[in-house]
C-alpha cells in the first residue's frame, strides 16, 4: 500500500527566511509524486510535480522539490518566503493500486509566514 | 475556458437528511474523484469513476453514494448513515486513468446542524 507522512503539521518562518517542509513516503510501486498548495477554502493548486528525469523540480513561484529514491522522500523547499506563501501544502502520491491509479495525500503542512 | 464546477460552494443540512454535492467538467476528462477533507487529516478518497457507468468505492465510501451516468459529471449524495458528514468536500479529475495531471474543484463545506 502506499501512505505519505509529512513530518510537520505547522511550520512558522519570518519573511524572507528559508523553509523546508518535509515529505516522506512508501511504495511498492513506481509513483509519481506531488505538492499541491491550498489557500483558505480554496481548492487544491499544483506547486510541481516528479515524474522522472531530473529529480530537482521546480515551480514558477520559487518552490522546488528534489526526489530522493533511496530516502523515499520528496521535500519542499524555497530559499526565501513572502508572506503570500501562507497556506497549507499536501505532499501526494500517484500509484497504481489494485489496478486503479489513486492518489494518495500527507496529512498537510500549514505554512505561516511572519512578518 | 475549461475547469471544475463544484455547487453549492456552502451548504448546511439538517442531521438525518440526505444532500448531493454537484461536480461538473467541461475538460472532456475519463477519471473523477470525490475526496473528503478534515483538519489535521488531508485528503481522503470516497469513490472514484474511471469511466462513465463505472465507479468504485475509495478509502472511506461508507455514507455516501455516486453515479457516473455522462462523462462530465460526478455527483456525491453524503446519506444519513454517514456518521460524521461535516468536511470539506473537494472533486478531482484527470485526463486519463494513471496520467499525472489531477486538476481539482474549488470545493464544498459541507455543515450539518
Amino acid at each position: 500500500a502506499q501512505s505519505v507522512t509529512q513530518l510537520d503539521s505547522q511550520v512558522p518562518v519570518f519573511e524572507e527566511a528559508p523553509v523546508e517542509l518535509r515529505c516522506n513516503y512508501s511504495s511498492s510501486v513506481s509513483v509519481y509524486l506531488f505538492w499541491y498548495v491550498q489557500y483558505p477554502n480554496q481548492g487544491l493548486q499544483l506547486l510541481l510535480k516528479y515524474l522522472s528525469g531530473s529529480t530537482l523540480v521546480e515551480s514558477i513561484n520559487g518552490f522546488e522539490a528534489e526526489f530522493n529514491k533511496s530516502q523515499t522522500s520528496f521535500h519542499l523547499r524555497k530559499p526565501s518566503v513572502h508572506i503570500s506563501d501562507t497556506a497549507e501544502y499536501f505532499c501526494a502520491v500517484s500509484g497504481n493500486i489494485q489496478g486503479a491509479q489513486k492518489l494518495v495525500f500527507g496529512q498537510g503542512t500549514r505554512l505561516t509566514i511572519n512578518p | 475556458d475549461g475547469g471544475i464546477t463544484q455547487s453549492p460552494k456552502y451548504l448546511f443540512r439538517k442531521e438525518g437528511q440526505n444532500v448531493t454535492l454537484s461536480c461538473e467538467q467541461n475538460l472532456n476528462h475519463d477519471a473523477m474523484y470525490w475526496y473528503r477533507q478534515d483538519p489535521g487529516q488531508g485528503l481522503r478518497l470516497i469513490y472514484y469513476s474511471q469511466i462513465v457507468n463505472d465507479f468504485q468505492k475509495g478509502d472511506i465510501a461508507e455514507g455516501y453514494s455516486v453515479s457516473r451516468e455522462k462523462k462530465e459529471s460526478f455527483p456525491l449524495t453524503v446519506t444519513s448513515a454517514q456518521k460524521n458528514p461535516t468536511a470539506f468536500y473537494l472533486c478531482a479529475t484527470n485526463a486519463v486513468p494513471g496520467g499525472s495531471g489531477y486538476t481539482f474543484g474549488s470545493g464544498t463545506r459541507l455543515t450539518v446542524v
